[in-house]
């Protein structure tokens, strides 16, 4: 299965800042995605990150306060903007070919103060 | 919409104790559906996965799963278990042809030693 790089691994944020996380494969791949697993919850689907155009987001998440860039086929970053507490969670990077399993990064452990 | 129920949110066995954890899943089409286990800090990873065929899957470390397509579940078995066992257990559906998974919101297992 693909190698999934995910960074940073954690981070502690202020308050209203932002912090890109970046997800790196070393193949290519159909799809990458984007997730949260908040303290004690199941993975929530944030968005699919789309190579060369815009991310399809889930009910509940909007890109301005998630962007996302898929320039390339191995590559995708998520930015969380103007952090707030709430946003305190486990971000998680995954992949996947066509009719295939999910392959997932380490996660990034964001902890906003 | 679909979804994933696992009926069991924290389980705690003895070693050597027979384990079965419970997955349902709402969806009237045909389905692939997966078992991911996410030891302490450490990424998920796939456990075992059906696509078609014998509905018995066998995964890594001794799990099999079993589909039973009239009852719309997909439930998790190990005869014999080991304190290294313990982690979090995600059951996750994902609709043929599809490309999102949804999963359950997780099992926390914890074997005593």
């Amino acid at each position: 299965s693909a190698v999934i790089s995910q960074k940073p691994s954690r981070d502690i944020c202020q308050r209203g800042t932002s912090l890109t996380i970046q997800c790196q494969v070393d193949s290519q791949v159909t799809m990458m995605f984007w997730y949260r697993q908040q303290p004690g919850q199941s993975l929530t689907l944030i968005a699919t990150a789309n190579q060369g155009s815009e991310a399809t987001y889930e009910s509940g998440f909007v890109i301005d306060k998630f962007p996302i860039s898929r320039p390339n086929l191995t590559f995708s970053t998520l930015t969380v903007s103007n952090m707030s507490p709430e946003d305190s969670s486990i971000y998680l990077c995954s992949v996947q070919g066509y009719n295939q399993p999910q392959h997932f990064g380490d996660g990034t452990r964001l902890s906003i103060l | 919409a679909q979804s994933v129920s696992q009926h069991n949110h924290h389980v705690i066995l003895s070693e050597a104790a027979s384990l079965e954890l419970g997955c349902n899943y709402s969806y009237g089409g045909t389905v692939n559906l997966f078992w991911y286990v996410q030891y302490p800090g450490q990424h998920l990873q796939l456990l075992l996965k059906y696509f078609s065929g014998d509905p018995l899957v066998k995964g890594i470390k001794g799990f099999e799963a079993e589909f039973i397509k009239s009852k719309f579940s997909f439930n998790l078995r190990k005869p014999s278990v080991q304190w290294s066992d313990t982690a979090e257990y995600f059951c996750a559906v994902m609709i043929r042809g599809g490309d999102k998974i949804i999963f359950g919101k997780g099992t926390r297992l914890h074997i005593l030693p």
